[in-house]
């Protein structure tokens, strides 16, 4: 199946510092990818869909100017975690959409903010 | 709205023992079913899919029935091994393309 690279695998910060997070479509052009979180022994939670060259779309309740999502091209997408708190120390997944068929999966980016 | 609700775990298991894990979901139209692994640490994995109603999706010994008439997907296993061990995600794809997951089922298959 298609591959979806994401990194880095883990990242530790400092509160109040910026981190991003980027997550590739490897031997296809992708042009919707989702991001997601998830908490620890829960689902995840669809943060936002990003189509390129246009705005995230964003879930209720997420915070755009605090998870800012780029998607340059069809085969990249970045999620920059603004002005990171302990709260947001979280397990970040994202996902790309192959047009017309399924989604693959990044393999996670475990972020901890101390 | 789409939604999908799958067993709670852990679901323990000895190595060899039979596998279910139950799946019902809710959707207008017709969906697109899914059965994802996550090992520890990792991102997912697409286990096997159903795209309409009797479609039977397989992979690695798991399968999986596309039951409209109960909207249902359970997943199976006749014989389970500890590397099975994970957590399996139910999923639903309707009229949009994003995906509606269920809250996820942690396997525990001990020797």
């Amino acid at each position: 199946g298609a591959v979806v690279s994401q990194h880095p695998s883990r990242v530790i910060c400092k509160s109040g510092t910026s981190v991003k997070i980027e997550c590739r479509s490897l031997d296809f052009q992708a042009t919707t990818m989702f991001w997601y979180r998830q908490f620890p022994k829960q689902s995840l939670m669809l943060m936002a869909t990003s189509n390129e060259g246009s705005k995230a779309t964003y879930e209720q309740g997420v915070e755009k100017d605090k998870f800012l999502i780029n998607h340059a091209s069809l085969t990249l997408s970045t999620l920059t975690v603004t002005s990171a708190h302990p709260e947001d120390s979280s397990f970040y997944i994202c996902s790309a959409m192959e047009p017309a068929t399924e989604a693959f999966f990044g393999q996670g980016t475990r972020l901890t903010v101390v | 709205g789409d939604s999908v609700t799958q067993m709670e775990g852990p679901v323990t298991l000895s190595e060899e023992a039979f596998l279910t894990i139950n799946c019902t979901y809710t959707a207008t139209g017709y969906p697109s079913l899914f059965w994802y692994v996550q090992y520890p640490g990792e991102g997912l994995q697409l286990l096997l899919k159903a795209t309409k109603a009797d479609d039977k999706g397989s992979n690695k010994g798991f399968e999986a029935t596309y039951r409209k008439e109960t909207t249902s997907f359970h997943l199976e296993k006749g014989s389970v091994q500890v590397s099975d061990s994970a957590v399996y995600f139910c999923a639903l794809k309707g009229g949009y393309s994003t995906l509606t997951f269920g809250k996820g089922t942690m396997l525990l298959v001990s020797p």
